[in-house]
Formats: C-alpha cells, structure tokens, sequence
C-alpha cells in the first residue's frame, strides 16, 4: 500500500514570495491534515479535511495561508506571502476517517524562507 | 486547553538494554486517546503505539509497551532490548475523543541509542 506522497521534499525562497506544495493521502483516506512542525516543536494541526470540506482551520493564518482539497483527493497548501517564521517543515497526514483512526504521516516538505 | 509535556529533550541508552521516556498531559476530558510517534532523521511520523484513555490495559507493540497511569494524567512509552534503529524523535500526542482528530503533540525527546 503506498504511502502519503508530498512535494516538493525541499524548498528555500525568499520572503514575501508564494510557496505550495502538494500532498496525495493514502487512497481510500477520507480525512486530510496538514501540520506544520517548527523546528525543536511537535506539530501543530494546521488544517484538516473531511473529503473536500474543511473540519478544522482554527490555527491556520488564514491572512497567508491557504489549503483546499479539491474533488475529496490531493491537497495543496500555498503560502503568500511567506515570511522568516514559516520556515518550517509542513506535515501531510491522512487517516481512514476522524477519531479514532490512526493518522499516517508524510514524508513531509522543509521551507527555508530567507 | 489541553497539552502535552516532555520533560526528556534528550535521552540515550545502549544497545538491548530498556529505556523510559516520560509524557504528561493535562485535559478535563474522560475520552480520549493516546499516542507515541517514532520521528527518524528521515522525518516520517511513524506510529509507534496507541492507548484508549477508556481501557485499563496498557498497551503493548512488541518491544513497545506503555504505563498509562489516568489519575496521574501520565503516559510513558518503555521500549526494550533498544536497537541501533530505534535512534529518533519521539513524540507523545493527545486526541481529544470529541475533536475529530487534532492531535496536540509534545515537544519530543529525542532518543539515541549507542552501540
């Protein structure tokens, strides 16, 4: 069974310039997170998908960022525009559904904003 | 609000022998679930073990087991006979029974493990 995809695996840009990446679930996954994990920190919820419905965007500045999940698959998280403190590495998780099922991680995409 | 506490940022230990990593957390919740994730240099989340907070066996993955004391509001993750590829970050989570599935997480220890 493949895994939770991301791209890209690196990015450094500079800020006040856009960024996005990509996250494909594990298939049949019905929930979609996305995380952003600081360095030194755990990760912090972001922004979770039920399909392609939002469940749960209460952490996400939504001034810069965005997500949307279309047709209940891939997902996309853009930043514009980025600052020093979204350096970051950003976390696609998926499970089967919400509570109680385990949620499996990606590989996960490291910004560099200079 | 809830939160999750590591008090180990770091921690080693020798080959085969056994290690404890210490978690606390805090919630007014009865319901909830309990987590250990393996973070390697790699940087893939990994599960390593879960707890329902419902049920009073602690549970166990092969060389993975955990004492989860409620009342104390503690979790701690024991792992034995520790091997070279258990060297990584681990983090403690929480899930909130009613919170569709965000997961706070702890800050983590990262764990070596020494031939």
């Amino acid at each position: 069974e493949a895994g939770v995809a991301q791209s890209p695996r690196y990015k450094i840009i500079e800020k006040r310039q856009s960024v996005a990446f990509w996250c494909n679930p594990i298939s049949g996954h019905a929930t979609l997170y996305w995380y952003q994990q600081i360095l030194g920190q755990g990760p912090k919820l972001l922004i979770q998908f039920q399909n392609n419905g939002v469940v749960d965007d209460s952490q996400l500045p939504k001034d810069r960022f965005s997500a949307e999940r279309l047709k209940g698959v891939d997902s996309t998280l853009k930043i514009q525009p980025a600052k020093l403190e979204d350096s970051a590495v950003y976390l696609c998780a998926s499970s089967l559904d919400t509570v109680q099922e385990t949620q499996y991680f990606g590989p996960g995409t490291r910004l560099l904003v200079l | 609000a809830q939160t999750v506490t590591q008090s180990q940022p770091e921690m080693s230990v020798q080959e085969a022998e056994t290690v404890t990593l210490s978690c606390t957390y805090d919630t007014s919740e009865n319901n909830y679930y309990l987590f250990w994730y393996k973070q390697p240099p790699s940087r893939q989340m990994i599960l390593v073990i879960r707890q329902e907070a419902y049920k009073q066996q602690n549970a166990t993955e092969n060389r993975f087991s955990v004492n989860f004391q409620k009342a104390a509001k503690s979790f701690s993750l024991k792992i034995s006979d520790s091997q070279l590829g258990d060297t990584a970050m681990y983090f403690c989570a929480f899930e909130d029974g009613g919170s569709q599935g965000n997961l706070i997480f702890g800050k983590g220890t990262k764990l070596s493990v020494k031939p």
